[in-house]
């Protein structure tokens, strides 16, 4: 039962092209949630996706990002025409409910040159 | 939006000696709160937690307390270990919803 798999773990991308943030679940959780953390930053909330819903977007900036979850396939992040201020690292979670809180992948780490 | 808030972003103790790491909330309607411990270039994992109708909950060496009506909690760790360094992050939930993380505080424990 592999845990929470994020890819890549490295991304580096252009000022201006897209970037996309892959992360598949554990086995059994249909909840996933996406955070950033900025350098020398806490964790900050994203967007809280079940299958095929987005049910909390309000940590999302509301243009040039965007997520999904879709029915079959992993969860995707998405951030159009990145900036230098998007270099951050980005973690996903999921969790079949919060009482066992969430299992954390290890991040993908976006650097935007 | 600091719903969460960890005043201290680093603490040094001896080994042996106790960490207490403190976390505020501000949202009254949060109903179970976590602590997450994070080691570099890897994602955060899950310590320990408590829910709004308790006031303490143990594993092993770690502690969890919880002051509602301060809106405060607190993790001990007892005896501190070099291995426990890393830093520690708070978080808060309610209503089964997405959790909220304080900015995190950096423990390090000194052989």
């Amino acid at each position: 039962n592999a845990g929470v798999m994020q890819n890549p773990r490295h991304l580096v991308r252009r000022r201006g092209q897209e970037a996309r943030l892959r992360c598949s679940p554990m086995k059994g959780h249909s909840h996933v949630y996406w955070y950033r953390q900025l350098p020398e930053e806490g964790l900050k909330f994203m967007v809280y996706l079940q299958k095929e819903n987005i049910i909390d977007e309000s940590g999302m900036p509301k243009e040039r990002f965007s997520a999904e979850f879709p029915k079959e396939g992993p969860s995707i992040l998405r951030i159009q025409q990145v900036v230098r201020g998007d270099s951050a690292a980005y973690f996903c979670a999921s969790s079949p409910d919060v009482e066992r809180g969430y299992t954390f992948g290890s991040g993908t780490r976006l650097t935007v040159v | 939006d600091q719903q969460v808030k960890q005043n201290s972003p680093s603490l040094s103790v001896q080994e042996g000696r106790i960490s207490i790491l403190n976390c505020d909330y501000t949202n009254s309607m949060f109903d179970y709160f976590l602590w997450y411990k994070k080691y570099p270039a890897e994602g955060p994992t899950f310590l320990i937690s408590i829910s709004s109708i308790k006031d303490k909950n143990e594993d092993g060496r770690f502690t969890v307390f919880l002051n509602k009506s301060a809106k405060h909690l607190s993790l001990h760790i007892v005896p501190s270990q070099p291995g426990d360094s890393a830093v520690y992050f708070c978080a808060a939930a309610y209503n089964n919803n997405d959790m909220r993380f304080g900015a995190g505080t950096r423990l390090t424990v000194k052989p």
